[in-house]
């Protein structure tokens, strides 16, 4: 299995625009989750879905963030607009447990100048 | 809030056995010991997760005391590729609590 593929792996933009990483999970996983890390905060778990259905979004920071699943193989998180303080690393992960035992992707390097 | 206490950083000689000690005074009967790792510039990967018994697999030992109120992670015999952050998690296996903390940055030494 080739991972949890994550695109574009950096992504560079302005301020105002709109961003969108994506994410492919592991086959036969049911479970996705987007992740956000900081040197100020750490890793942030942003929201999670099961079987394509967010289940918790409380971490999502505003309304400027939004996640959607439309498929079992895919996923996107889309930033608009892009603000400074929203550059960091995103990481998509992916389980069949939940929660507990979960395969990361290499993350997505976000830079929002 | 995490649940857990680890030391900020560690030092391990190559070669040599590290242990990675967490503090969880406040864990429940029902939640598990999990520990992932960070390798610089990588996503985090699991490595070993237990309840109340010691476990082991290909890349550790988890030690968790009779009481469960703290735990050590044994990586046997460390190679410079084992520096990382240690995150060290407590968790019902819901996934309720399932928080990163700012886990312990182990350096091994050639």
């Amino acid at each position: 299995d080739a991972g949890v593929i994550q695109s574009p792996r950096h992504e560079v933009t302005e301020m105002g625009q709109e961003v969108t990483l994506r994410c492919k999970p592991i086959s036969g996983h049911d479970y996705l989750f987007w992740y956000r890390q900081t040197m100020m905060r750490g890793l942030e778990l942003l929201i999670y879905f099961n079987n394509n259905v967010p289940i918790d979004d409380s971490g999502m920071p505003e309304d400027r963030f939004s996640a959607k699943m439309p498929n079992a193989s895919f996923s996107t998180l889309k930033i608009q607009p892009s603000e400074p303080r929203d550059s960091a690393v995103y990481f998509c992960a992916s389980s069949s447990r939940g929660r507990e035992t979960q395969y990361f992707g290499p993350g997505t390097r976000l830079l929002v100048l | 809030d995490a649940k857990t206490t680890q030391p900020t950083s560690m030092d391990c000689a190559e070669g040599r056995a590290a242990n990675l000690p967490c503090n969880h005074s406040t864990i429940s009967g029902n939640e598990y010991v999990y520990w992932y790792r960070q390798i610089h510039s990588q996503g985090p990967q699991y490595i070993i997760h237990g309840l109340k018994n010691n476990e082991t697999n290909e890349m550790a030992s988890l030690i968790i005391t009779e009481d469960r109120k703290s735990s050590t992670l044994i990586l046997p015999h460390a190679t410079l590729r084992d520096t990382a952050v240690y995150y060290c998690i407590v968790s019902d296996n819901y996934g309720q609590n399932f928080v990163f903390g700012p886990g312990t940055r182990l350096s091994v030494l050639p």
